[in-house]
């Protein structure tokens, strides 16, 4: 199975509401990674939270992480159509230099 | 500005014929990447490359080369021992260091004909 696992695989909500997704991984690394995947592009870099730090925020995305449990959250606050995307986790492992291992994503449709 | 150009943006393999994907990046990062990503999944490793001349093959290599000529360029070339091609393929680079997000391109749409 793959070393990062979003939960849920699917979210659908109303503008203005927030959406969370998890990511779970298995082995232990340098820093966990949030993209953004509009259809049919390329992925955007949204947040990186090295593996010391337990929370970051930029604008109305807050990520949280917790090593002792091998997890982390993708919190979108208000959210809005134009947030409609997917959402992929990406951890960087220990020993493995600067690749990444993504997971398979949580596809977010925030309706109008 | 700066980024990742790939090209073309669909592509078309006919059976048993060779396809290069370009990649370019005028952002004068050392390494780059390349991604298979097959419909509703996630990424996956094909190749990298920390710096000029040298790469390492990522999980599903298999069907796959690279070159890393110059420090803007990483082409792949699908070949035709790569029996399942129809995919959508993502470069990437990034500073080659640890705790470096990566730059993506638009990506190649890729179909067999």
């Amino acid at each position: 199975s793959q070393q990062g696992e979003e939960d849920p695989q699917a979210l659908s909500i109303q503008e203005g509401e927030n959406a969370t997704m998890n990511c779970s991984y298995k082995t232990s690394i340098n820093n966990l990674q949030w993209y953004r995947q509009n259809s049919g592009r390329g992925l955007v870099h949204l947040i990186l939270i090295r593996s010391n730090e337990r929370e970051k925020h930029s604008g109305r995305l807050r990520v949280t992480l917790d090593t002792s449990k091998k997890s982390s959250s993708l919190l979108i606050t208000a959210s809005r159509a134009a947030d409609t995307a997917s959402y992929f986790c990406a951890t960087e492992i220990k020993a493995a230099g600067n690749k990444l291992t993504f997971g398979g994503g949580t596809r977010v449709l925030v309706k109008p | 500005d700066g980024g990742i150009t790939q090209s073309p943006k669909y592509l078309f393999r006919k059976e048993g014929q060779n396809v290069t994907l370009s990649c370019e990046q005028n952002l004068n990062h050392d390494a780059m990447y390349w991604y298979r990503q097959d419909p509703g999944q996630g990424l996956r490793l094909i190749y990298y490359s920390q710096i000029v001349n040298d790469f390492q093959k990522g999980d599903i290599a298999e069907g796959y080369s690279v070159s890393r000529e110059k420090k803007e360029s990483f082409p792949l070339t699908v070949t035709s021992a790569q029996k399942n091609p129809t995919a959508f393929y993502l470069c990437a680079s990034s500073m080659a260091a640890i705790n470096q997000p990566q730059h993506f391109g638009d990506g190649t749409r890729l179909s067999i004909l």
